[in-house]
């Protein structure tokens, strides 16, 4: 089966400057999540949705990022104005099942690379 | 909020030898537990994942990792490690359907 699919790859924008990204979940999965990966740390949940609803967004700036997965798919996710500590890896993963539902694994895609300046 | 502590940050070994990666998790409850590993240019993809039942769970590539309720801890285990297992390794709890991560571990395999 197709895995998730990311893009851009890489991005290098200036502070201020906005981007965005986009990511493909594997089809029929039904929540979708986007993290945030500074380097040497984690992945940090920024947003979930489940289906085109967002179930949680409690650690997205939500003065400077936005996110939207029209009609249950796709799904891309803003950013206006960059600042220089956004600079990370933007991973998106997608589950078959509902969030909350214990047994459900999450798929990674490859991430998009992001350097402000 | 749940936060995962791992830790070793960077662990070198030679090959055979036995491994052990610590994780802990701030507090119970009902929460599900996964290791994900990330080889060097990949995705990060799942190695093991605990829901419920036998606390000591087998994942691919011969890693197991032991749930220790008492202990709010999930370490992982490989008997005589390969090359082939330098990668970064997380470690994942999902509590209320939110994951919180740690921020990893480096595995160094010698040949």
């Amino acid at each position: 089966e197709a895995g998730v699919a990311q893009s851009p790859r890489y991005k290098i924008i200036e502070k201020r400057q906005s981007v965005a990204f986009w990511c493909n979940p594997i089809s029929g999965h039904a929540t979708l999540y986007w993290y945030q990966q500074i380097l040497g740390q984690g992945p940090k949940l920024l947003i979930q949705f489940q289906n085109n609803g967002v179930v949680d967004d409690s650690q997205l700036p939500k003065d400077r990022f936005s996110a939207e997965r029209l009609k249950g798919v796709d799904s891309t996710l803003k950013i206006q104005p960059a600042k220089l500590e956004d600079s990370a890896v933007y991973l998106c993963a997608s589950s078959l099942g509902p969030a909350g539902v214990f047994g459900y694994e999450q798929y990674f895609g490859p991430g998009t690379r992001l350097t402000v300046t | 909020a749940q936060s995962v502590s791992q830790h070793n940050h960077h662990v070198i070994l030679s090959e055979a030898a036995s491994l052990e990666l610590g994780c802990n998790y701030s507090y119970g409850g009902t929460v599900n537990l996964f290791w994900y590993v990330q080889y060097p240019g990949q995705h990060l993809q799942l190695l093991l994942k605990y829901f419920s039942g036998d606390p000591l769970v087998k994942g691919i590539k011969g890693f197991e990792a032991e749930f220790i309720k008492s202990k709010f801890s999930f370490n992982l285990r490989k008997p005589s490690v390969q090359w082939s297992d330098t990668a970064e390794y997380f470690c994942a709890v999902r509590d209320a359907g939110k994951s919180t991560f740690g921020d990893g571990t480096t595995l160094t395999v010698k040949p």
